[in-house]
């Protein structure tokens, strides 16, 4: 059984064009995060929704929107791609959003835009 | 933000013990110290977490100092699979940082 999706594995888009990640998690947690990795290989978290709450949103350009329709979905829609955006986009989840419960991460969706 | 430091990278023998160190002097009394891995391209993997006691869990061992500046993970037992990057990090305001970690490499 998958603990968190991420659909869809790879996406490989245009300059300018509008795209959604989506990530599902069936463990019954209350908190979900994305995070991004660059090519440099750095992971730095974007957003994080407790009980479809955003508690946190990092300097992240608005052209990203994340959207959590109930607390089993986190989605990342993002408007106007730049080469920028290029990277690989993990969703994880965590049972609190308190520091005693860790998290667990999705395999990542690889975003190309060319 | 408490930030950590660790070697950019060590070789460890398989079926050999791997002692992978990290700092975090400004760490605060409250922060827990977390060690994830990321094999390859994977999603990050949760490995232990400690606030002040050493723990131990089927994949690791974790010593924390008793000033709470520095800490290591223990790998019992390396395989070849434990070749992956492994991030040291302090929980802070609700968020995992992630740093440059320490490469590990696993020889045959």
């Amino acid at each position: 059984d998958t603990a968190v999706s991420q659909t869809p594995k790879y996406l490989v888009t245009q300059m300018g064009n509008d795209k959604s990640i989506k990530c599902e998690q069936n463990l019954g947690h209350d908190t979900m995060y994305w995070y991004k990795q660059d090519s440099k290989k750095f992971l730095k978290i974007m957003f994080s929704y407790n009980n479809k709450e955003l508690i946190i949103n990092e300097t992240v350009p608005n052209r990203f929107s994340p959207k959590s329709p109930d607390k089993a979905h986190l989605n990342l829609h993002i408007n106007s791609l730049e080469l920028g955006d290029s990277a690989v986009y993990f969703c994880a989840s965590s049972l609190t959003q308190q520091m005693t419960y860790e998290q667990y991460f999705g395999p990542g969706t690889r975003l190309t835009v060319t | 933000d408490a930030k950590t430091t660790q070697p950019p990278s060590m070789d460890c023998a398989e079926g050999r013990a791997a002692n992978l160190p990290c700092n975090h002097s400004t760490i605060s009394g409250n922060e827990y110290v977390y060690w994830y891995r990321q094999i390859h391209s994977q999603g990050p993997q949760y490995i232990i977490h400690g606030l002040k006691n050493n723990e131990t869990n089927e994949m690791a061992s974790l010593i924390i100092t008793e000033d709470r500046k520095s800490s290591t993970l223990i790998l019992p037992h390396a395989t070849l699979r434990d070749t992956a990057v492994y991030y040291c990090i302090v929980f802070n305001d609700y968020k995992l940082s992630f740093g440059a970690g320490t490469t590990v490499t696993v020889r045959a």
